[in-house]
């Protein structure tokens, strides 16, 4: 099993240009998440999903949409990127029983200039 | 709102000594906490978990952790690091939906 995969690795943007991060997960999972990792901040939540088609705004929504179209997929899209937007990006997914453990991607880097 | 403190931002330690990372929560009703550990690069990784039951928490690569309800921590322990174990901790407890409140996280560094 390959567990939370994230697309792209990095990214380099210019200022008002828009993308889409994918994060595919292959656990049969309800939830899942995005986070942002700051220096300093550790990770903050962005948004996340309780199943396929609901998504909920998290700690830090603004500027940020996500759709969850397909259960094993949660996608998280900037519609005009902005330098505060340079963080890496983790996707993570649970089991619906509560409590249960996030498992968590790799990362994706993605600089705004 | 609950929180997660995590009060040493570096820590440096000698390859063979011994660990403690720091992390304390905000007051709730019965916490989970966990511990992840994140190298350079990587995704993070689960390290243990605390629901109930025994205070002392096991976890992989020769991780322990303790809650202590009085003091509203869960810190983190290891007999002997290796050089391997260089990395960044984060302390976390769960809010609803499994989601989880990191701290700030702690950076290992490991002198041979």
């Amino acid at each position: 099993n390959a567990g939370v995969t994230q697309t792209p690795k990095f990214r380099v943007l210019k200022t008002g240009q828009s993308m889409t991060l994918l994060c595919a997960q292959d656990m049969n999972h309800e939830y899942m998440y995005w986070y942002r990792q700051d220096p300093g901040m550790g990770l903050r939540l962005i948004h996340y999903s309780v199943g396929e088609g609901t998504t909920a705004k998290g700690e830090v929504p603004d500027g940020y949409n996500v759709s969850r179209l397909k259960k094993q997929n949660f996608l998280l899209g900037l519609e005009s990127a902005a330098p505060s937007q340079t963080s890496v990006y983790f996707c993570a997914s649970s089991a619906d029983r509560e409590p249960s453990p996030l498992h968590f991607g790799n990362g994706t880097r993605l600089t705004v200039t | 709102a609950q929180s997660v403190t995590q009060p040493d931002i570096h820590i440096t330690v000698s390859e063979g000594a011994s660990l403690e990372l720091r992390c304390n929560y905000s007051y709730g009703a019965t916490p989970y906490l966990f511990w992840y550990v994140q190298s350079p690069g990587q995704g993070l990784q689960l390290l243990l978990k605390y629901f109930s039951g025994d205070t002392l928490v096991q976890g992989i690569k020769g991780f322990e952790a303790e809650f202590k309800r009085s003091q509203s921590s869960f810190n983190l322990r290891k007999p002997s690091v290796h050089w391997s174990d260089a990395a960044e901790y984060f302390c976390a407890r769960r809010d609803g939906y499994n989601k989880l409140i990191f701290g700030a996280g702690t950076r290992l560094a490991v002198h041979p």
